[in-house]
């Protein structure tokens, strides 16, 4: 069953501290793996996208890991900041056919704290 | 300028009711989508459209009808609600229905409350 699992499911952590999320997937075939920041009543945002061939890739704070071998991704937040209290989803497309098809993981919730 | 709209934000009916969320998109994408957002926080597509034509039709109850009248509109109809369907509901778009890095942007969100 093709399905995207997130770890943990929440966090709290303090202004300026390192986080890293996990996230686990059993899709397949693979085709790219997303990370989505969604604030709260909001729609999801793009931070990164990874194909099979990318392990990593930066977006300001935000890096993200890829190993296509054991199926697991990670986001890794730097030097946090209020503003990166949000939730974050793991997002995996399918390979296969012309359709953009999206499977999400359940996210989790991040609360950064001064 | 807001990139992929939706209206109203807020919905509250009564169980029965129909109603429609409206969806626009300003960028120029020939593919729209509809989500579906539970209480737990999970997202789940349940239609897609390219240029005006249906390309994913996940399962879903009839009593949901989406409507492109053209590319840069998709609306959602949903008839008899039912508690079941509340949920917060988003609208996103993209270049095109295919593309290996091919970009979702979502709207704000609609939530469906049902009483």
């Amino acid at each position: 069953k093709n399905q995207v699992e997130q770890s943990p499911q929440s966090l709290i952590i303090l202004e300026g501290k390192n986080c890293t999320l996990q996230c686990n997937y059993t899709v397949s075939p693979f085709s790219n793996l997303r990370w989505y920041k969604q604030d709260t009543g909001r729609g999801p945002v793009s931070l990164t996208i990874m194909t099979f061939s990318e392990n990593t890739k930066s977006n300001g704070r935000y890096t993200a890991t890829l190993d296509a071998d054991t199926k697991q991704s990670s986001l890794h937040i730097t030097a946090s900041q209020l503003s990166d209290s949000a939730s974050y989803i793991c997002v995996v497309r399918r390979y296969g056919g012309a359709t953009n098809k999206l499977i999400f993981g359940t996210g989790t919730l991040l609360a950064v704290q001064p | 300028d807001t990139a992929v709209s939706q209206t109203p934000k807020y919905l509250v009916t009564q169980m029965g009711n129909d109603k429609s969320i409206k969806c626009e998109q300003n960028l120029g994408h020939d593919t729209m989508y509809w989500y579906k957002q539970d209480s737990k926080k999970f997202l789940k597509i349940m239609f897609s459209y390219n240029n005006k034509e249906l390309i994913i039709n996940e399962t879903v109850p009839n009593r949901f009808s989406p409507k492109s009248p053209d590319k840069a509109h998709l609306n959602l109809h949903i008839n008899s609600l039912e508690l079941g369907d509340s949920a917060v509901y988003f609208c996103a778009s993209s270049v095109s229905s295919g593309g290996l890095y091919n970009e979702q942007f979502f709207g704000p969100g609609t939530r469906l409350t049902v009483l």
